[in-house]
């Protein structure tokens, strides 16, 4: 049973550069989930959607943040342009329904940016 | 918003002995608060969660109680192993607004079992 999966696993860029990351969510969840981890600022909800809609996207950054959920078993998550503050561990999570069930986070993306 | 304050930072104890992370939350409607487990290099993942309507709930070695007069929750690790070393988040959702059920992490426990 396959859980979330995401790509790349690790990316290291250019300041500048456009970084797209790429989210598959268990097959029947209809919520997905991306969140950033850094050390200073920890664990942090970037945006979710349920049935393919973004729902909150109160915690992207800024403009140069932003998020697509095409179908029910695919979303990105795309920086442009980047910056060295964007470097950190992003994370994909999907729950069956809603974000107040148990959330399944995939292996994360590891993002440097130089 | 919530505001989720988890202590301590750093815990470090003997194999075999009892291992209990607290953590305060700021929304007294939040109804559900769940613990992950973050090993090195991988995704959290659920451990244990309670909601509002028990008080205390167990699943083997592992143990939340609630105290929602106080708004604090606490996991105990009985027993402890070294595999039970990693990081350790609480979190509780926003009961209203736009961001409901949107979840606040706590800052981290990094548990270290020594053998």
């Amino acid at each position: 049973d396959a859980g979330v999966i995401q790509s790349p696993r690790h990316e290291v860029t250019e300041m500048g550069q456009e970084v797209t990351l790429r989210c598959k969510p268990i097959s029947g969840h209809n919520s997905l989930f991306w969140y950033r981890q850094t050390m200073m600022r920890g664990l942090e909800l970037l945006i979710y959607f349920n049935n393919n809609v973004p729902i909150d996207d109160s915690g992207m950054p800024e403009d140069r943040f932003s998020a697509k959920m095409p179908n029910a078993s695919f979303s990105t998550l795309k920086i442009q342009p980047s910056e060295p503050r964007d470097s950190a561990v992003y994370f994909c999570a999907s729950s069956f329904s809603g974000p107040s069930e148990t959330q399944y986070f995939g292996p994360g993306t590891r993002l440097l940016v130089l | 918003g919530e505001n989720v304050e988890q202590h301590p930072s750093t815990l470090s104890v003997q194999e075999g002995d009892s291992a209990v992370i607290k953590c305060t939350y700021s929304d007294s409607a939040s109804n559900y608060f769940p613990w992950y487990k973050q090993e090195l290099g991988k995704g959290p993942q659920l451990i244990i969660d309670i909601r509002s309507n028990v008080g205390e709930k167990k699943d083997q070695r592992i143990a939340v109680t609630l105290n929602k007069t106080a708004k604090h929750f606490s996991l105990h690790i009985t027993e402890t192993q070294p595999e039970d070393s990693a990081v350790y988040f609480c979190a509780a959702p926003h009961a209203g607004g736009t961001s409901y059920g949107k979840l606040t992490f706590g800052q981290g426990t990094i548990l270290t079992v020594h053998p």
